[in-house]
């Protein structure tokens, strides 16, 4: 069955420039979360979302990081005035139930901020 | 929060021998422990977990093992194989409910022909 799928697979952006990152997660999975994998580290959390509701965003590193998931399957994590230590693969992972569970990862969109 | 430990960041082993990584976590509530492999330019792909109340899990040649009172467990891989060069995450969950995994920072396994 098909995978998470995330997009774009890369994406070049201007300093400044606002970018939208979605991910699509495998169908009935309740639980999503995004994660930040900078170069030759492990990926570092940065929001859950359980159904439409976004339970945890303690990882967003600045207001300018904004995540949603309206109707509780599809999400999109928008970076607003990006910056270059913004520069990194963005990971989608989604599990079907809340908490301990495996998660499933998308293959990351790449974001490079020029 | 929790903090997640993992070492070598580096490991080189002949093909055939047996790799150990190891990793240790602060939350004592934390009770799932994953471990992904990933290869360059890919995604994290689960290979194995162990829950507290279990000690050990082996998958054919993929063990776990869990020591909740020293807080560490431990990825043994044994008679290597080329496809096993990557790079393995370690991961604990946040415990006390929460749902996000903290990941160690990685170990890049070189696999010797």
């Amino acid at each position: 069955g098909a995978g998470v799928s995330q997009s774009p697979r890369y994406k070049v952006a201007k300093r400044g420039q606002d970018v939208a990152l979605r991910c699509d997660p495998i169908s009935g999975h309740v639980s999503l979360f995004w994660y930040q994998q900078a170069l030759g580290q492990g990926p570092e959390f940065l929001t859950y979302f359980q159904n439409e509701a976004q339970l945890d965003k303690s990882g967003l590193p600045s207001d300018r990081f904004f995540a949603e998931r309206p109707e509780g399957s599809v999400s999109t994590l928008k970076i607003q005035r990006t910056q270059q230590e913004d520069s990194a693969v963005y990971l989608c992972a989604s599990s079907p139930q809340r908490g301990n569970s495996p998660l499933h990862f998308g293959n990351g969109t790449r974001l490079t901020v020029t | 929060g929790e903090n997640v430990e993992q070492h070598p960041s580096t490991l080189s082993v002949q093909e055939g021998d047996s790799a150990v990584i190891k990793c240790t976590y602060s939350d004592s509530a934390s009770n799932y422990f994953p471990w992904y492999k990933q290869e360059l330019g890919k995604r994290p792909q689960l290979i194995i977990d162990i829950r507290s109340n279990v000690g050990e899990k082996k998958d054919q040649r993929i063990a776990v093992t869990l020591n909740k009172t020293a807080k560490h467990f431990s990825l043994h891989i044994t008679e290597t194989q080329p496809e096993d060069s990557a790079v393995y995450f370690c991961a604990a969950n946040s415990g006390g409910g929460a749902d996000g995994l903290t990941f160690g920072k990685g170990t890049h396994l070189i696999i010797q022909p």
